[in-house]
């Protein structure tokens, strides 16, 4: 059973560019969410989304982010008009239910470097 | 009160000694604690996870101690080895909410051989 899957591992972009990162939770995973890490900080939270369904956006910058969690295929949280403060480690994370139980496995992140 | 504050930021220890990182919280809508380990250039992985109902669970080397009244919970990791040097994250599971996690600052261990 492969694990979280996350594509690219690295994206390297200029500014004023768009980042597309890609997320596919585990196999029977409905339920992924989204963390930024800074360098030598812990992981904020960013986007909580279900199939089809965005849930809480609480953690997400109000501009310029969004997220997706489409039927078919994988989450994707996209950067518009990158600045280098966005340069960050990117996780996302799925669990098979959400509540109480959402024990959550982390894929590998994307590290956006930000030019 | 949606923080997770971790100490130490950063600890050496000498092999075969025991590590102790610790975790308080302010929020008693938290209901799920767990520890996450995380190497360099890896996303985080799971370590062992407690909920408040008890007072300690230990898998292995790993020992969670959680004191509900004082509201901070500890890893202890027993018998510390050269491959336990990474990074820990404790975190919290927020029920007033969407049961996001909310992770502490991290605590970077070496364990010296």
């Amino acid at each position: 059973n492969a694990g979280v899957m996350q594509n690219p591992r690295h994206l390297v972009r200029r500014r004023g560019q768009e980042a597309r990162l890609r997320c596919s939770p585990m196999k029977g995973h409905s339920h992924v969410y989204w963390y930024r890490q800074l360098p030598e900080e812990g992981l904020k939270f960013m986007v909580y989304l279900q199939k089809e369904n965005i849930i809480d956006e609480s953690g997400m910058p109000k501009e310029r982010f969004s997220a997706e969690f489409p039927k078919e295929g994988p989450s994707i949280l996209r950067i518009q008009q990158v600045v280098r403060g966005d340069s960050a480690a990117y996780f996302c994370a799925s669990s098979p239910v959400g509540g109480a139980n959402n024990e959550q496995f982390f894929g590998p992140g994307t590290r956006l470097t930000v030019l | 009160q949606q923080q997770v504050k971790q100490s130490p930021q950063s600890l050496i220890v000498q092999k075969g000694g025991i590590s102790i990182i610790n975790c308080a919280y302010e929020n008693t809508a938290f209901d799920y604690f767990p520890w996450y380990q995380q190497f360099p250039g890896k996303g985080p992985a799971l370590l062992i996870a407690i909920r408040p109902d008890v007072s300690e669970k230990k898998e292995g080397r790993f020992t969670i101690s959680f004191n509900k009244s004082a509201k901070q919970f500890s890893l202890h990791i027993m018998d510390s080895q050269p491959g336990d040097s990474a990074t820990y994250f404790c975190a919290a599971n927020d029920r007033s909410g969407t049961y996001k996690y909310i992770f502490g600052t991290g605590t970077r261990l070496k364990v010296l051989a």
